[in-house]
């Protein structure tokens, strides 16, 4: 099984800051790396495909980097409506994983 | 516009077997995709159960594989989840998605329901 392991765990961040949020695979998974968004009481949201690519209505400040075993989501200029809880997810291997997940808070 | 719904029973008791169906609208799951489900118990993260082809094709976690059956109706435009022997820790909101295949390989989910709510307890 590859685990994902995001760091941190919980960010609190004011608005207009830059957000880097990391996420580390036990093993190589080229870029078949995918993250969503997930707000309180909502299904999860795709933001990123394939570490780098954005999803179609996603905004622009959203986006995401790495290859191999490192990832990172960076929110550019962070508003107020992104405050969730963000998951990396792997599809290198047909074990489907997610990562813990990283709550943003908004100072 | 793609829409998935799941619905299901919402309390099951322990031991007994959970079932869900995700109904799809605004598009024919015969037409492509694989369909999986995920859930998420209170408080944690996400856990892939398993997905489906419209021809039946299926990939199941292996840690939940000996009680997953995952089925797909075509002419009805759905497909469905059974989770036997349930305990109490498989209370958790159930998600049904479409999954993108990409060069054989089940990659992301790019459409999600609303999930539901399963409380396993007696």
């Amino acid at each position: 099984e590859i685990v994902l392991t995001q760091s941190p765990d919980f960010q609190s961040v004011t608005p207009k800051e830059k957000v880097t949020i990391t996420c580390r695979a036990s093993q190589s998974i080229g870029s078949s790396l995918h993250w969503y968004q997930q707000k309180p009481d909502q299904s999860p949201k795709l933001l990123i495909k394939y570490a780098s690519q954005s999803f179609s209505g996603v905004p622009s400040r959203f986006s995401g980097s790495g290859s191999g075993t490192d990832f990172t989501l960076t929110i550019n200029s962070l508003e107020a409506e992104d405050a969730a809880t963000y998951y990396c997810h792997q599809s290198s291997s047909f074990l489907l994983t997610f990562g813990g997940g990283t709550k943003v808070e908004i100072k | 516009q793609v829409q998935l719904q799941e619905s299901g029973p919402g309390l099951v008791k322990p031991s007994e077997t959970l079932s869900l169906t995700c109904a799809v609208s605004g598009y024919s799951i015969s037409s492509g995709y694989y369909w999986g489900w995920i859930r998420q118990p209170p408080g944690k993260g996400l856990e892939w159960i398993g997905s489906i082809y419209h021809s039946g094709s299926t990939y199941y976690n292996p840690s939940l594989k000996s009680r997953v059956t995952i089925s797909v109706d075509t002419s009805k435009n759905q497909f469905s989840l059974k989770l036997s022997s349930v305990t109490a820790a498989d209370t958790a909101v159930y998600y049904c998605a479409r999954q993108v295949l990409w060069f054989g390989e089940l990659s992301y989910m790019d459409v999600w329901g609303k999930g539901t709510t399963v409380t396993v307890s007696s």
